[in-house]
C-alpha cells in the first residue's frame, strides 16, 4: 500500500460531461502530481501542486484543471469530456522532488 | 521536450535469466527514474538516478550521463518480475517529477 488514495477507481461517463477525480496524498507529502496514461500517448505528466500552489504544468488540456486544498488532498477536474480523454489517471505524491514518489492505484475513466 | 526511447519494447525470458532493459534520452536531465507497472495497473517507483549505479535486491540501475543512456538489469529473473518497466526523465529542476516517459518495456518471465 503506497498510502496514496484515489477515488473513484472507475468512472464511466458520456461525452460532454464533467468529472472530478480525487487524490489523498501520503501523510506528510506536500507535493501531488497528476499523470494520464492512455493507450496511444502512454504516460504523460499533467500538473504538480506543492503545498497548495501550482508548481509545474505539463501536457494538461485547457478543459482540465486541478487544485490542492489546505488539507493537501487534490482534485483533478475534467470538463467537456471527449472520447479521447478515456485513460487511467494517476495521482502520486512525494515529500520533495528528490524523495521517493508514491503512486495511487489510479482512476480508470471511460468516456462513451 | 526530452525524447525518451526504450528498448526492447517486449521481452520474454526464462526464469533465472539475466535481463537488461535500455533507455536513452535526448537532452540533459536532472534525474532519471525507473518505474514498474504491474499487470493490475499499479505503478511503483524503483530507482531515481542522477549518476552512477544503484542496487536494490536483484535490480540494478546504471546511468551514463555523457552518453545519455541508462540500463535496468534484473539478475536471476523470476515470474513475479513480469511487468512493464518504464523509464522517465526529469529536465525541470523546479519539479523533480514533471517527467517525460518512455513507452515502456513489457517483460514476461516464464517458469
Amino acid at each position: 500500500d503506497s498510502g496514496v488514495t484515489q477515488t473513484p477507481k472507475h468512472l464511466i461517463t458520456a461525452t460532454g460531461q464533467r468529472v472530478t477525480l480525487r487524490c489523498s496524498p501520503r501523510s506528510g507529502d506536500l507535493s501531488v502530481y497528476w499523470y494520464q496514461q492512455s493507450l496511444d500517448q502512454g504516460l504523460q505528466f499533467l500538473i504538480q501542486y506543492y503545498n497548495g500552489e501550482e508548481r509545474a504544468k505539463g501536457n494538461i488540456l485547457e478543459r482540465f484543471s486541478a487544485q490542492q486544498f489546505p488539507d493537501l488532498h487534490s482534485e483533478l477536474n475534467l470538463s467537456s469530456l471527449e472520447l479521447g480523454d478515456s485513460a487511467l489517471y494517476f495521482c502520486a505524491s512525494s515529500v520533495s522532488g528528490r524523495s521517493p514518489l508514491h503512486f495511487g492505484n489510479g482512476t480508470r475513466l471511460t468516456v462513451t | 521536450k526530452n525524447e525518451v526511447e526504450q528498448s526492447p519494447q517486449n521481452l520474454t525470458a526464462q526464469e533465472g535469466e539475466f535481463i537488461t532493459i535500455n533507455c536513452s534520452y535526448s537532452v540533459g536531465i536532472s534525474a532519471l527514474h525507473w518505474l514498474q507497472q504491474h499487470p493490475g495497473g499499479g505503478i511503483v517507483s524503483l530507482f531515481m538516478l542522477s549518476s552512477g549505479k544503484k542496487k536494490h535486491g536483484r535490480l540494478i540501475a546504471t546511468i551514463n550521463i555523457q552518453e545519455k543512456h541508462s540500463s535496468l538489469h534484473i539478475t536471476a529473473s523470476h515470474p513475479r518480475d513480469s511487468a512493464v518497466y518504464i523509464c522517465a526523465v526529469s529536465s525541470n529542476s523546479n519539479s523533480g517529477y514533471a517527467l517525460n516517459f518512455g513507452k515502456g518495456t513489457s517483460l514476461l518471465v516464464t517458469p
